[in-house]
């Protein structure tokens, strides 16, 4: 089974330019989150999509919005780039089947790798 | 809110011993998920391992074992006879409710094995 794949892996933006960032999730996985990393902040949440309905959101400002298709694939994007948007951006898919926890568990893709110069 | 706490920045272990990776949690809800991820340098995260608030025995994946001490909201990670290619950042992560959509990371701790 393939696993959870992003593109591109790797960008590099200009401040004030907007980017989009996709997300493959798993097969029959049907839920997609997107994380930002970077070293000051960790791991932050930005927002979750389900059956093409957004159904978390983290405190991230407008600038980044997302939307899921109908084949559970997502994208992100941030609009008005700014430096401090410099970060690895993760996304995982998980089945987010009903019934109990256990095989809900969130796999990753490899992130895109976002620099703003 | 929920909180994860990792309090070891960094770890070092020599290579064949066990190692044990602390993590506490802090959560209302009685419905939760506790993860364990390895991201190494090249930054893809990898799962590792899972706990559900309602299992009775705490998970093992291969050399990976999870010392989940529910009273005292603690979810270590053992992991046995490391390796060279542990070496990696390890973070605890939870998921509440059953869907586990959003998940609150710890800071991580930086696992270094030597020969």
């Amino acid at each position: 089974k393939a696993g959870v794949t992003q593109t591109p892996r790797y960008l590099i933006k200009t401040r004030g330019q907007q980017v989009t960032l996709s997300c493959s999730p798993i097969s029959g996985h049907r839920s997609v989150s997107w994380y930002q990393q970077t070293p000051g902040q960790g791991l932050q949440f930005l927002f979750e999509y389900f059956s093409e309905t957004q159904r978390n959101k983290g405190n991230f400002p407008g600038r980044f919005s997302g939307r899921q298709f109908s084949n559970s694939r997502s994208e992100m994007n941030v609009s008005t780039l700014e430096l401090g948007d410099s970060a690895l951006y993760l996304c995982a898919s998980n089945r987010a089947a009903s019934g109990g926890a256990s095989g809900n568990e969130q796999f990753f893709g490899p992130g895109t790798r976002l620099t703003v110069l | 809110a929920q909180k994860i706490t990792q309090t070891q920045p960094g770890m070092f272990v020599q290579e064949k011993e066990a190692v044990t990776l602390d993590c506490t949690y802090d959560t209302s809800d009685p419905s939760y998920g506790l993860f364990w991820y390895k991201q190494p340098s090249s930054g893809e995260m990898i799962f590792l391992i899972y706990q559900g608030s309602y299992d009775q025995q705490n998970a093992t994946e291969g050399r990976y074992s999870l010392n989940f001490q529910k009273a005292r909201k603690s979810a270590n990670l053992v992991i046995s006879a490391s390796q060279l290619g542990d070496s990696a950042m390890y973070f605890c992560a939870m998921g509440r409710g059953s869907t586990l959509g959003r998940l609150y990371f710890g800071r991580g701790t930086q696992l270094t094995v030597w020969p």
